[in-house]
């Protein structure tokens, strides 16, 4: 199975301030990977899908790179509706396969 | 819009069996382009797939294997749902449960509200 290695744990960051999330894969997996924002209380909502791609209505200071087993999530300036945690999955193949969630709170 | 209602218990005895659904709206448990997914989500074990179904021409199920000999996903058409059955549940399946809808790439874009189950006698 694969797994997906996320870092930080958490972070503290202010609004404006730029954050990268990391997700390292056990094996290659190409472009094979969606981001994910998990309020408190709320259901995960996908962010980017395919590495890269950003999905509809999503603002456009997410970003998302990477291929094979390195991916990065970046929000560009920090706005107060995104203090969450955010998490990665890998769509290469079943078991699908989270990472551990990185939750950014408010410096 | 689509949307996805989950219902079922939120206690669940030891040894007993677990069993949620998921309503569908705006799409259907039939579709050619989508896939039924339960996942769950706990502190000690973060988010973690347990299976899938999907129609193409027949029906697939797909099943983590460390859920495999307790797990059964089915789908109703004539009600437009899904269900989860997990047996001989321990308090190690207590859990915050969450039915999605896998479309185009393996993105899980839609998800239930979740449901918190705690197994406890």
């Amino acid at each position: 199975d694969i797994q997906m290695t996320q870092s930080p744990y958490s972070l503290s960051a202010s609004v404006g301030d730029r954050v990268t999330i990391t997700c390292r894969a056990s094996q290659s997996i190409s472009s094979y990977v969606n981001w994910y924002q998990q309020r408190p209380g709320k259901a995960p909502n996908l962010l980017i899908y395919a590495a890269s791609n950003l999905r509809s209505g999503v603002p456009s200071r997410f970003s998302g790179s990477g291929s094979g087993t390195d991916f990065t999530l970046t929000i560009s300036s920090l706005q107060p509706e995104d203090f969450a945690s955010y998490f990665c999955q890998q769509s290469y193949t079943t078991p699908w396969a989270f990472g551990q969630g990185t939750k950014v709170e408010i410096k | 819009q689509v949307q996805l209602q989950q219902s079922g218990p939120g206690l669940v005895k030891p040894s007993q069996t677990l069993s949620l659904t998921c309503a569908i709206s705006g799409d259907s448990v039939s579709s050619n382009r989508a896939a039924w997914n339960w996942i769950r989500q706990s502190p000690s074990r973060g988010l973690e797939w347990l299976g899938r179904t999907y129609y193409r021409s027949k029906w697939y199920y797909d099943y983590a294997v460390s859920a495999k000999s307790r797990i059964i996903i089915n789908a109703d058409t004539s009600k437009n749902q899904f269900s989860l059955q997990l047996n001989s549940v321990t308090p190690e399946d207590t859990a915050l449960y969450y039915c999605a809808r896998e479309q185009s790439l393996s993105t899980l874009d839609i998800w239930g509200q979740g449901t918190m189950v705690t197994v406890s006698s």
